[in-house]
């Protein structure tokens, strides 16, 4: 079936840094896949979505793109803030089985120190 | 406007007793899902509807698990017979429609304890 690999964490960076999160899906149709982040205290909210090969989502200075031919879905961000501190999920969505259900990968907590 | 909503935010109860869950979906969102969250198994789909029917129940853990959706709106996830290991915490989200890509939204949750 479906799934979602992301790199374990905590992944621990002081401000400023350089950011990748590795993604990686299995699918067997064409999916959509998103980056949600989980805040302390928060509920779950969509950081960027791709909806086809090639696309690239950004927001917050957060950029993914949708690589078909590494079935990949990496995000990253140039310099990250104390406040990017969360934990983001990388998802996939497949309506090919004639449901949007969202698969999720396991998690990947961020912390970042001044 | 509002958001999803969801009730109660925490429930702690006995095994062996029933819980029933509420959402309240965005206005206007006909697509309503339920996940649960828990440090075991991550986040996991549950069950997802289309107006009041739902095409997908692959979700659901057993038959204790049963959910319905009235009037295209309010859901309510029900657990029969509660076991300890149904301690997570139980997300709903909803979109506008079930299609490729579109974007759901979260509620903040109900975290559900069985003692």
């Amino acid at each position: 079936g479906d799934s979602v690999t992301q790199m374990e964490g905590p992944v621990t960076l002081s401000e400023e840094a350089f950011l990748t999160i590795n993604c990686t899906y299995t699918a067997t149709g064409y999916p959509s896949l998103f980056w949600y982040v989980q805040y302390p205290g928060e509920g779950l909210q969509l950081l960027l979505k791709a909806t086809k090969a090639d696309d690239k989502g950004s927001n917050k200075g957060f950029e993914a793109t949708y690589r078909k031919e590494t079935t990949s879905f990496h995000l990253e961000k140039g310099s990250v803030q104390v406040s990017d501190s969360a934990v983001y999920f990388c998802a996939l969505s497949d309506w090919g089985h004639n449901t949007d259900k969202l698969i999720f990968g396991t998690g990947t907590r961020l912390q970042v120190f001044p | 406007g509002a958001g999803v909503s969801q009730s109660p935010s925490n429930k702690v109860t006995e095994k062996g007793k029933d819980v029933e869950l509420r959402c309240d979906p965005i206005s206007g969102h006909t697509a309503l899902y339920w996940y649960r969250q828990s440090l075991g198994q991550g986040l996991e789909f549950l069950i997802y509807f289309q107006g009041n029917s739902a095409p997908d129940k692959s979700g659901l853990p057993s038959d204790r698990f049963s959910a319905e959706r009235t009037g295209g709106s309010v859901s309510t996830l029900t657990i029969q017979r509660t076991q300890q290991e149904d301690s997570a915490v139980y997300l709903c989200a909803s979109s506008l429609a079930a299609s490729s890509g579109e974007t759901q939204y979260f509620g903040p949750g109900t975290r559900l304890l069985v003692l």
